[in-house]
């Protein structure tokens, strides 16, 4: 097992492009969620998944933002018009259910939109 | 709702000194988890820790310790004869198993710094 995967590690993009991301979780982690970090703050919860099912999403997520987990497996993230403050690090995790055994973060994508 | 308070913004000391890492929570559900994650420059969140509401004992892993109060809602790490490598931003978090589902709630990290 390889930990969580996150593609692209960087995207830079012009403003109002869209962009999708990808992340493959730890393989028998049936939740997975996405967090976003902007510079010198802590990471902030932008949805979570349990299989395929979107069970949770933050007041950030908005609906430029979508994210989707068809099979339960892989999730992608894609933010359509994208605005300089989308700029920031997009994390990605995996756990089992609860996050009882703690929660596997990816390495991240950093997006910069100019 | 949850908040995770880390008043310390940076921390520089020298090498083999002792660090203390306060990290103060606040949540009203009384069936609560808390983390550390460490955050080295090339970006990934390392786990460190968890603990659960219902165990005040604290954990000694090697060099570091941790410190869970709740009588303070505290739950401080503490890193004893830092070294370089241990220079990286630390997260502490929280997760509620109520009112929320399990998403995690994080501090706004302090940055360690360990000079020779």
């Amino acid at each position: 097992d390889t930990g969580v995967s996150q593609d692209p590690r960087h995207k830079i993009t012009k403003r109002g492009q869209n962009v999708t991301f990808r992340c493959d979780p730890i393989s028998e982690h049936n939740r997975l969620y996405w967090y976003r970090q902007t510079l010198g703050q802590g990471p902030e919860f932008l949805t979570y998944f349990q299989n395929e099912a979107q069970l949770e999403k933050s007041r950030l997520l908005s609906d430029r933002f979508s994210a989707e987990r068809p099979k339960g497996s892989f999730s992608t993230l894609e933010i359509q018009r994208t605005e300089q403050g989308d700029s920031a690090m997009y994390l990605c995790a995996s756990s089992l259910v609860q996050g009882v055994h703690g929660y596997t973060f990816g390495s991240g994508t950093r997006l910069t939109v100019v | 709702a949850q908040k995770v308070t880390q008043a310390q913004t940076e921390i520089s000391v020298v090498e083999k000194e002792d660090v203390t890492l306060d990290c103060v929570y606040e949540t009203r559900d009384t069936t609560y988890y808390l983390f550390w994650y460490k955050q080295p420059p090339s970006g990934e969140l390392v786990f460190l820790i968890r603990r659960n509401s219902f165990d005040e004992q604290n954990e000694i892993s090697g060099r570091y310790s941790w410190n869970f109060q709740k009588s303070t809602s505290s739950f401080n790490f503490t890193i004893t004869a830092s070294q370089v490598v241990d220079s990286a931003v630390y997260f502490c978090a929280l997760s509620a198993l109520t009112g929320g589902g399990n998403k995690l709630t994080f501090g706004t990290g302090t940055q360690l710094k360990v000079e020779l």
